[in-house]
């Protein structure tokens, strides 16, 4: 299967900071999706994005599918930002491949 | 719009019970799957439903049964639970026709099971 490597594992972050999480993947996709695990165990999708760049009020994504790897900024960073962001990628739509994570950390 | 509901939300059972989790969304979608998430890991796909009457293995199939039993709802079942299948399993949903919708997944709140 696709191997999905996410970077860095943890973050900590002051509140009003900024931050790149990047995801790279082993092979051509088709899906690419950036989920939130909140504290609570919920997985919010963010965003849809298997090439191009998306904004959603703080938070864009990039992907390059040519070069394997997707971006996912957080700008002004809230404590409601704290959890797990996962990258999942799929070549054939159906069968997600997860990282292992991200897990971010808002300090007030 | 309820979204995806899972039922039980916490589980326990002992070595060789069985028992099925049930997963219903109310968002008209074709496509359905079960994850299972265990600590530090992301999720891993169980089986998947394309469409209403087909189902696939996923990544981890082993020990689990699904029945897609009607375009809503999407069950899981564990014939002989043993412990390592303790995790908390995730369902979801996706439109699963043409078109970017295409691929979002949609998920439930999770079941925590434990087996003893």
């Amino acid at each position: 299967g696709i191997q999905v490597e996410q970077s860095p594992p943890d973050l900590i972050l002051q509140e009003g900071a900024n931050s790149t999480l990047r995801c790279n993947f082993s092979d051509s996709v088709n899906n690419l999706q950036w989920f939130h695990q909140n504290p609570w165990g919920q997985l919010i999708n963010l965003f849809y994005i298997p090439s191009g760049t998306k904004q959603n009020g703080r938070l864009s994504a990039t992907t390059v599918a040519t070069e394997r790897y997707s971006l996912l900024y957080i700008s002004s960073s809230q404590t409601t930002d704290s959890g797990v962001y996962f990258c999942a990628v799929s070549s054939n739509d159906y069968k997600l491949s997860f990282g292992a994570g991200t897990t971010v950390t808002v300090r007030a | 719009n309820a979204g995806v509901t899972q039922t039980p939300k916490f589980q326990v059972l002992k070595t060789g019970q069985s028992m099925t989790l049930q997963c219903a969304q109310d968002m008209n979608h074709n496509s359905m799957y079960w994850y299972r998430q265990d600590p530090g890991m992301g999720l891993r796909l169980i089986y998947y439903s394309a469409s209403e009457g087909t189902t696939d293995k996923g990544e981890v199939p082993n020990g689990y049964n699904v029945s897609r039993l009607n375009k809503r709802e999407f069950s899981l079942r564990l014939e002989s639970a043993a412990p390592s299948q303790t995790s908390v399993y995730f369902c979801a949903s996706s439109e699963g026709t043409s078109g970017r919708a295409r691929g979002t997944q949609y998920f439930g709140p999770g079941t925590r099971l434990t087996v003893l």
